[in-house]
């Protein structure tokens, strides 16, 4: 069964338009990330939620936002995808921040910008 | 500062060769943990294995297993008998103290038939 559904699975936005990926969890975890991972690169940490706390990077550029409405839901929003935003986005939860909690991933959302 | 190095960008074995995946850490904590992660061609990242740094026991599940060495900062993964299905890009990933989850740059592995 799964524990992160993202949807959807492909996204196509044309550039400068708003879009939102989704992310929700079975799992009841206080933790929720998003990652960027462009071809053949690392997962890049964009923010976290630990509960309804927002924890943004420091590199994460303004174009990028999120919400969390409640523990089940998370959403990341592109207010203005430029080109350089097409990427495979990660969802991840986790039990607890620290303490060496895993984080599960959802399956992505690969976006691409035309 | 954290930083986890996979020197091997791709591999390819025959099917059923064994295979070691290299991964060497740097933290100046004293607690933490490492993991390792398998991201098939789907794009889902799947939680393998995780360790902390007070455990230096090795772990073998099946065909997996896994070197911890505090000494040489390294935290390998062999795959025992490769078959396609291991066929991968796998991370080597470090969780510090207070620091988000640190990932190496990943080890493509082919395993061919």
């Amino acid at each position: 069964d799964a524990m992160v559904i993202q949807n959807p699975r492909y996204q196509v936005t044309q550039f400068g338009k708003p879009v939102t990926l989704s992310c929700s969890q079975t799992l009841n975890h206080n933790v929720m990330y998003w990652y960027q991972q462009k071809s053949s690169q690392a997962p890049k940490l964009l923010f976290h939620y630990y509960d309804k706390d927002f924890n943004n990077e420091a590199d994460t550029p303004d174009n990028f936002q999120s919400r969390r409405p409640n523990t089940s839901f998370c959403f990341l929003d592109i207010r203005s995808p430029g080109l350089g935003d097409a990427a495979m986005y990660l969802c991840a939860t986790s039990s607890n921040r620290g303490f060496g909690q895993p984080q599960h991933f959802g399956d992505g959302t690969r976006l691409s910008i035309l | 500062a954290q930083k986890v190095t996979q020197a091997q960008t791709e591999i390819s074995v025959v099917e059923k060769e064994d295979v070691t995946l290299d991964c060497v850490y740097e933290t100046r904590d004293t607690t933490y943990y490492l993991f390792w992660y398998k991201q098939p061609p789907s794009g889902e990242l799947v939680f393998l294995i995780r360790r902390n740094s007070f455990d230096e026991q090795n772990e073998i599940s099946g065909r997996y297993s896994w070197n911890f060495q505090k000494s040489t900062s390294s935290f390998n993964f062999t795959i025992t008998a490769s078959q396609v299905v291991d066929s991968a890009v796998y991370f080597c990933a470090l969780l510090g103290g207070n620091t988000p989850l640190v990932f190496g740059k990943g080890t493509r592995l082919s395993v061919i038939a």
